[in-house]
């Protein structure tokens, strides 16, 4: 069955600083996945995917993340973090399900705390 | 336009009680998605529809009964629920191939007594 770590529950950095959230994933053929980011009450935004192709992804917001398949990783980052990326991020791992349909598996979430 | 709506935006019902979610989305996706995201914790997938067929459900207790009565809608119908059932209900869609990106509406926020 896919899963997803993400080891750091909380990170707190200060604005400006650069950021990177961890991410593991475990599934057997190539993954498809996803960096998600939800505000306090509120639904989910995606930041950006990789199902293939270069390993480097953009996103929106500034960020980006690289899939690195020898460690099973795909970690988000980003320059320079504003007050306002304080929220909590999820990675998850997709897989399409006979009968149709994608199933999200999410990993616990970084709750990140941006330091005025 | 990439926005889910989900009425109403709280919730609050009694444990004999029978309420309704709503979601709509018109992005002419075909898969549509309930999951349910506790308080400090991921959304866990409920159910998931395909061209209006009930592709997954994830073991969901049958006090919750989904229904998608047409591709742009989707319910969940609520009956007899539990205090520890009192959560985030998120609805998303998505196109229906793989890898495809779900859209998130901004959720559900239930509490029963």
């Amino acid at each position: 069955a896919q899963s997803v770590t993400q080891p750091d529950i909380h990170i707190t950095v200060s604005e400006g600083a650069s950021l990177e959230l961890r991410c593991n994933y475990s599934y057997g053929a190539t993954p498809y996945l996803f960096w998600y980011v939800q505000s306090p009450g509120q639904g989910l935004q995606l930041l950006l995917k990789y199902f293939s192709g270069d390993t480097l992804v953009q996103g929106i917001k500034g960020f980006e993340a690289e899939f690195k398949r020898s460690q099973s990783s795909f970690n988000l980052r980003k320059p320079s973090v504003h007050w306002s990326d304080a929220a909590e991020y999820f990675c998850a791992v997709g897989e399409w399900v006979t009968g149709g349909g994608n199933k999200l598996t999410f990993g616990t979430g970084t709750q990140l705390k941006v330091e005025l | 336009d990439t926005e889910v709506t989900q009425t109403p935006k709280h919730l609050v019902m009694g444990m004999t009680n029978k309420k309704s979610l709503k979601c709509e989305q018109h992005m002419g996706h075909r898969a549509m998605y309930w999951y349910k995201q506790k308080a400090k914790k991921p959304p866990e997938l409920m159910f998931v529809y395909s061209y209006e067929k009930l592709s997954i459900n994830e073991s969901v207790p049958s006090r919750f009964s989904p229904e998608c009565p047409n591709s742009s809608l989707l319910n969940l119908h609520l009956h007899a629920l539990q205090p520890e059932d009192s959560a985030l209900y998120l609805c998303a869609s998505s196109q229906d191939a793989p890898q495809e990106t779900q859209y998130f509406g901004p959720g559900t926020r239930l509490l029963v007594l």
